[in-house]
């Protein structure tokens, strides 16, 4: 049983390119989330959904985008990466029954 | 706004010394509060929920007790293994299941 598996787990992009950080969970959950966490500066919600077909705008959306065609998947799309993208990226998905939150181990993002 | 305030920002402790980490928290009603360990490099781990005012969990050397404003966890005689980042998570009644976060208490236990 993987949970969530987010890749890759490091990566190094130039300002102005383009990627996606991809996450898949095996547990069925309808909820999953992205956050960026900075040092000192705890978690901020970046996108959620509750489910395929369905997201919404967390906390800090602006150069990012998200999609949900299935359960399982909930990549997370950067456009023209700045500096002020260099984080480290969670992927989450609830656990509805105790509200526990299972998270990914992480994407490690540095623009240069 | 709901806010969730977490202290110490940094907690050093002998091996065998107990202690407790607070969070602090204001919100409009609230549905549950959560405890995460994070290791560094690594994603947060889900310790504990807790749903209501008096409500205790214990796992090994970790105790979470809530009140109508805070919640603590108490370390009892902890070892350099529990060292780690605990994060305190609230989430409140009625809209979408969105938590808010603390930014954490960084604990280091030395031997």
């Amino acid at each position: 049983n993987a949970g969530v598996t987010q890749t890759p787990k490091f990566r190094i992009l130039k300002i102005g390119q383009s990627m996606t950080l991809q996450c898949t969970q095996d547990m069925n959950h309808n909820y999953m989330y992205w956050y960026r966490q900075d040092p000192g500066m705890g978690l901020k919600l970046i996108y959620y959904s509750v489910g395929a077909g369905i997201t919404d705008k967390g906390e800090v959306p602006n150069g990012y985008n998200v999609s949900r065609s299935t359960t399982e998947d909930f990549p997370l799309r950067l456009e023209l990466a700045a500096p002020s993208q260099t984080s480290v990226y969670f992927c989450a998905t609830l656990q509805e029954l105790n509200y526990g939150y299972t998270f990914g181990s992480g994407t490690r993002l540095t623009v240069v | 706004e709901d806010q969730v305030t977490q202290s110490p920002e940094a907690l050093r402790l002998q091996e065998g010394e107990s202690s407790s980490l607070n969070c602090s928290y204001t919100v409009s009603g609230l549905r549950g509060l959560f405890w995460y360990r994070q290791d560094p490099g690594k994603g947060p781990e889900f310790l504990f929920t807790l749903y209501s005012a008096g409500e205790e969990k214990e796992k090994e050397r970790l105790k979470a007790t809530l009140t109508k404003k805070e919640s603590f966890l108490h370390i009892t005689a902890p070892k350099p293994e529990d060292s780690a980042t605990y994060l305190c998570a609230v989430l409140v009644t009625g809209g979408s299941y969105i938590p808010t976060f603390g930014r954490g208490t960084s604990l280091i236990v030395h031997p």
